[in-house]
């Protein structure tokens, strides 16, 4: 079946300017997350939604970025006025994660990436 | 905190030998642990995958990680490297509940003709 997709595979902004990148999940996923690779920090973890359950936002590296997930599968991480240390590819994944699962639902797929370069 | 070491940052191997790419985790309570792959310009792709019980695992593309909790290791193996084994391979631990991955810095392998 259908993987996790993103878009847009690459994004060239300017300083200051908003950007949106959009994650769709595999069909009947209930958890997805959204992590950063960057060459300074390796990958990091920015935010995981569950559900309707609140989102875990601990990984958010500050104020600027945002993300929501509508009706429990597309989800879209905006960042706002980018910075140049922003530049990065922006990795989104998903995982089952049923109430009645057991631990192998947490194994996470991960899409293809956006990469975001910041001039 | 919850961490992950890969004490190499690059290997090179000849193909056809075996090849062993070292991961330690820190992590207070039974970890679930990952090993990933990823092709230049790819996405990550899941290549095995430890929860519990065997802790020799066996995954995708004849690569194969034993859990070693005396010594909190998840070392990755393959017996014979085929030159589309290069990549970067990434370890990853589950954290809590909600599941999400913290991975090591990665190893690059380098396969020579």
């Amino acid at each position: 079946g259908a993987g996790v997709s993103q878009s847009p595979s690459n994004k060239v902004t300017e300083k200051g300017k908003d950007v949106e990148l959009r994650c769709d999940p595999i069909s009947g996923h209930t958890a997805l997350y959204w992590y950063r690779q960057s060459l300074g920090q390796g990958l990091e973890f920015l935010i995981y939604f569950q559900g309707n359950s609140a989102p875990d936002k601990s990984g958010l590296p500050s104020d600027r970025f945002s993300a929501e997930r509508t009706g429990g599968s597309v989800s879209t991480l905006t960042i706002q006025r980018t910075q140049q240390e922003d530049s990065a590819v922006y990795l989104c994944a998903s995982s089952l994660e049923s109430l009645a699962g057991g631990l192998g639902e947490k194994t996470q797929y991960f899409g293809p990436g956006t990469r975001l370069l910041v001039l | 905190a919850q961490s992950v070491t890969q004490p190499d940052i690059h290997i090179t191997v000849s193909e056809g030998a075996s090849l062993e790419l070292r991961c330690n985790y820190s992590y207070g309570a039974t970890p679930y642990l990952f090993w990933y792959v990823q092709s230049p310009g790819q996405g990550l792709q899941l290549l095995l995958k430890y929860f519990s019980g065997d802790t020799l695992v066996q995954g995708i593309k004849g690569f194969e990680a034993e859990f070693k909790r005396s010594q909190s290791s998840f070392n990755l193996r393959k017996p014979s490297v085929h030159w589309s084994d290069a990549a970067e391979y990434f370890c990853a631990v589950g954290a809590g509940n909600t599941g999400k991955l913290i991975f090591g810095q990665g190893t690059t392998l380098q396969v020579k003709p």
